[in-house]
């Protein structure tokens, strides 16, 4: 069965203060780890997907990467409008594409 | 936008009353899904589509059930709704390769 952990669950940080939001995992065969934002009453929107241990990806002030047993999201010198709660999830090999999701980490970004 | 739609956006039922949740997109994705979402519990899979009257079964699929007669529909139905069924309802296509997206959701109440 597909697990996964994120930490912390919640992250208060001052403007400009950079950080990180963990993601473990353990998954039978990972076809890709994916990570959503979500703002209070919307849907999970995409943001990145990894495949293998050692890529990175990077959007605005966000860059995600990926070992065997973990993600992470870096958060680089955070704004306000970067409130949100960050999902990650796992899909598996011949899954017909179904994702396990973390429970969240819930950031706030004082201005 | 992946051009989801669902219907109603909020719906307050009473206990034992059926409910049908609708999910409607316009990309002709093969691939859809219904999640719940739950304080504690994040999102969950309750039933996903791979094809017209293709479904199968997710991580919490008792007490639904799903209908899928034509490519752009996927109906959600909980034949006698409960309090434990109050939650947040998304709906997701699969765009290829490997990525969902997620609908806008309904906020269900069974009171």
């Amino acid at each position: 069965e597909d697990q996964v952990t994120q930490s912390p669950e919640a992250l208060r940080l001052q403007e400009g203060e950079s950080s990180s939001l963990n993601c473990s995992y353990t998954v039978s065969g990972l076809r890709g780890l994916f990570w959503y934002r979500q703002d209070p009453g919307k849907g999970p929107e995409f943001l990145f997907t990894l495949y293998s241990a050692g890529e990175e990806k990077e959007k605005e002030r966000l860059k995600a990467t990926l070992t065997k047993k973990e993600s992470f999201l870096h958060i680089t010198a955070p704004k306000p409008e970067d409130s949100a709660t960050y999902l990650c999830a796992v899909q598996s090999g011949g899954s017909n594409y179904k994702l396990t999701f973390g429970k969240g980490t819930l950031l706030t970004v004082n201005p | 936008d992946a051009g989801i739609t669902q219907s109603p956006r909020h719906k307050v039922t009473e206990t034992g009353t059926p409910v049908t949740l609708r999910c409607h997109q316009t990309e002709n994705h093969r691939y859809m899904y219904w999640y719940r979402q739950d304080p504690g519990h994040g999102l969950r899979l309750i039933h996903y589509s791979y094809g017209v009257k293709d479904t199968d079964k997710g991580e919490v699929s008792d007490g639904y059930s799903v209908s899928r007669s034509k490519t752009e529909d996927f109906l959600l139905t909980l034949e006698s709704a409960t309090s434990s069924q109050t939650s947040v309802y998304f709906c997701a296509i699969l765009s290829e390769p490997d990525t969902q997206y997620f609908g806008p959701g309904t906020r269900l109440t069974v009171l």
